[in-house]
């Protein structure tokens, strides 16, 4: 397995809804991602997670809420958010240590916020 | 800090015309560099490694660290080449292990018949 997989596809929420993002791989891969990418822009980092300990949150508001619970799969909870955080939320992941193998992208979730 | 300047957001060509994507990057240290591919409704895919110094899909890179560039060409041009072309710089090694990796703008390639 090869491939990073993302789910949901699509989800649309309220302002008030608590919904989930999830991304899983099975490549052995030790270092895994959140990135943010709004139309015709590049991805922006949000979270790092290596060996399952968040290395990285880029200034993140708290209604977003990263968790690893194992090295297979990586959550994003949503809480209270706002339309302008309607986007394509994309998780990655890499081989840690010295590899530059870069990343493995998974397809996203896009999410738009009502 | 790191940064990465693609400054065409558009690049037009014709096919079997030469392509160069252009690609400058900014960091202190000694950087890590790829180029990410993006087709039409399909997955952000890593499409070169300057570590590896290969050809992909005809496409080729060269760091010059001269001038901070790494620059993607190639000589013909194919209408499945149309895409939105990322460059991309990994610059700060975490701890643990992981990267943080920095996306340029982005530029898209329309290839014409």
């Amino acid at each position: 397995d090869t491939e990073v997989t993302q789910t949901p596809k699509h989800l649309v929420m309220g302002m008030t809804n608590k919904k989930s993002l999830k991304c899983e791989q099975h490549m052995g891969h030790r270092a895994m991602y959140w990135y943010k990418q709004k139309a015709k822009k590049p991805p922006e980092l949000m979270f790092v997670y290596s060996y399952e300990k968040l290395s990285i949150n880029e200034s993140v508001p708290s209604r977003f809420s990263p968790e690893c619970p194992n090295s297979s799969l990586l959550n994003l909870h949503l809480h209270a958010l706002q339309p302008e955080d309607s986007a394509l939320y994309l998780c990655a992941s890499s081989a840690s240590g010295t590899s530059l193998d870069g990343y493995t992208f998974g397809s996203g979730t896009r999410l738009t916020v009502v | 800090a790191q940064r990465v300047t693609q400054p065409e957001k558009l690049l037009s060509v014709f096919k079997g015309a030469p392509v160069e994507l252009k690609c400058n990057y900014s960091y202190s240290g000694s950087p890590e560099l790829f180029w990410y591919v993006q087709y039409s409704r399909q997955r952000l895919q890593l499409l070169l490694r300057h570590i590896s110094r290969e050809s992909i899909k005809g496409f080729t890179a060269d760091l010059n660290k001269g001038e901070t560039s790494f620059h993607l060409k190639k000589p013909f041009a194919q209408e499945e080449d149309s895409a939105m072309y990322y460059c991309a710089l990994s610059g700060r090694r975490l701890t643990g292990g992981g990267n943080k990796l920095t996306f340029g703008t982005g530029t898209q390639l329309k290839v014409e018949l």
